[in-house]
């Protein structure tokens, strides 16, 4: 199975910095199409998770544009231009290149 | 507005069996591929079985292969796991989701299984 390395686990922020996660797979997640199927997931406290990021760098619709992914094959971030209140939870990235899908472990931010 | 409801979680003794439903609305559900995946007490997610929008393909992660069973009424849009041979580590939030191959665009809110005698 592809792995998924988070860093850091935890994230303490203060409000209005950037912040930044690295997600790193075991294998490429290029696909044979040439899309690159890597997620990213938001779960605030006592809800279910949100997709924030799809195929590497695009929002879905209604997350703010102060989020934003990027990154290629094996090595990708999720970018926090400037931290807010509600931002706090667990953040996973995913992908789904490979089945079966795997996540990564979550990184918990929080509000220094 | 998409919705995905699950139902059917609870307390179940090692070895017993236990029937999680998923009801979806707000979209068209026999054209979509449905999947589960679950949340474990230390917060790890894990995809536990995907099925394809007719019914007609299944998939398992290797933990649960042959002991859970994913399957589908799109007369009725609801989405089932049936598991057996439950073990502790099965213990976990069990959501349903939906979203294109490769991804996960819905998740339900979940439903509890704890496996303990």
């Amino acid at each position: 199975d592809v792995v998924m390395t988070q860093s850091p686990l935890s994230l303490p922020v203060t409000l209005g910095q950037p912040a930044s996660i690295s997600c790193r797979s075991s294998q490429s997640l290029v696909y044979t199409d040439g899309d690159t199927f890597l997620d990213w997931f938001q779960q605030r406290p006592g809800q279910s998770p949100r997709r924030l990021i799809y195929k590497v760098s695009n929002r879905d619709s209604g997350v703010p544009d102060r989020f934003s992914g990027s990154g290629s094959a094996t090595d990708f971030t999720l970018k926090i231009s400037r931290v807010e209140a509600e931002d706090v939870g667990i953040y996973y990235c995913m992908q789904g290149t490979h089945w079966p899908y795997t996540f990564g472990q979550g990184t918990k931010l929080e509000i220094k | 507005e998409v919705q995905l409801l699950e139902s059917g979680g609870g307390l179940v003794q090692p070895g017993g069996s236990l029937r999680l439903s998923c009801a979806a609305s707000g979209f068209t559900f026999s054209n979509y591929a449905m999947r589960w995946v679950r949340q474990t007490p230390g917060k790890r997610l894990e995809w536990v079985a995907a099925i394809s929008s007719s019914g007609a393909n299944a998939y398992y992660v290797d933990s649960v292969s042959g002991r859970f069973t994913v399957s589908r009424d799109n007369s009725k849009n609801t989405l089932y796991l049936q598991m057996h041979s439950l073990r502790a580590e099965d213990t976990a939030i069990y959501y349903c989701a939906k979203g294109p191959s490769g991804s996960l665009d819905h998740w339900g809110q979940g439903t509890l299984v704890t496996v303990s005698s």
